[in-house]
């Protein structure tokens, strides 16, 4: 059964500083999406971020990238010049040939000003 | 706007007394689903729906039924809910298996709160 692992349940980060949240997953299939969502105090679930599993380019949004690395099963979101309203719990998805969810445990980020 | 309804936002009951979360989106979604988040475990897939009348259980099925009638509805049942069933629910939808970039990408309800006594 596909796993996704989030193994920090907390993190911190400077305001203006880089930070960098992991996320592992355990997949025997070869065609597959990742993602990264964000989920802020209002509850709200965003997308940050997505990467399909067949592209080989790390996908980027503006302050947010992303270090997938097919083999190793690894599917980091790195967070440059961190602001105020990154603050919130971040979410690892992944999402199945035929169609399942499954979502890491997140990792809650502070920044602290 | 393009969105996913959810109703109730809130809802507190008592064990045994049924009830039905209603989802709606507005964007011609054919991907359809329902997650659960509890403290420490992250979003847990419950049901999910491909397209009308098609359904299929996710990781956590147990204690819930869904339908899909209609493209736009995908509401979750709890016949007779348990304390253990108290959670945050979310509904959420996709284009799903459009070759369109960005197809796979959720869009998510507001969440509901329940509360089960």
């Amino acid at each position: 059964a596909q796993t996704v692992t989030q193994s920090q349940p907390e993190m911190s980060v400077q305001e203006a500083e880089t930070v960098t949240l992991s996320c592992t997953y355990d997949t025997s299939e070869s065609d597959y999406y990742l993602f990264w969502y964000k989920q802020p105090p209002s509850r709200q679930m965003i997308l940050v971020i997505r990467q399909e599993a067949y592209k080989q380019q790390n996908a980027t949004e503006n302050r947010f990238s992303v270090n997938f690395q097919k083999a190793a099963k690894s599917f980091s979101l790195k967070i440059s010049d961190s602001q105020l309203g990154d603050a919130a719990m971040y979410f690892c998805a992944y999402k199945t040939s035929y169609d399942k969810v499954i979502f890491g445990p997140g990792t809650s980020l502070s920044v602290i000003p | 706007e393009a969105q996913v309804t959810q109703n109730p936002r809130y809802l507190i009951t008592v064990t045994g007394k049924k009830l039905t979360v209603t989802c709606s989106q507005n964007m011609n979604h054919e991907y359809m689903s329902w997650y659960r988040q509890d403290p420490g475990l992250g979003l847990r897939q419950i049901y999910y729906s491909m397209n009308v009348e098609v359904t299929d259980k996710g990781d956590v099925p147990e204690g819930y039924k869904v339908s899909r009638k209609e493209k736009r509805n995908f509401p979750l049942i709890l016949e007779s809910p348990s304390p253990n069933q108290t959670s945050l629910y979310f509904c959420a939808s996709s284009l799903g298996r459009d070759p369109a970039p960005g197809a796979n990408v959720l869009t998510f309800g507001a969440g509901s709160r329940l509360t089960v006594l």
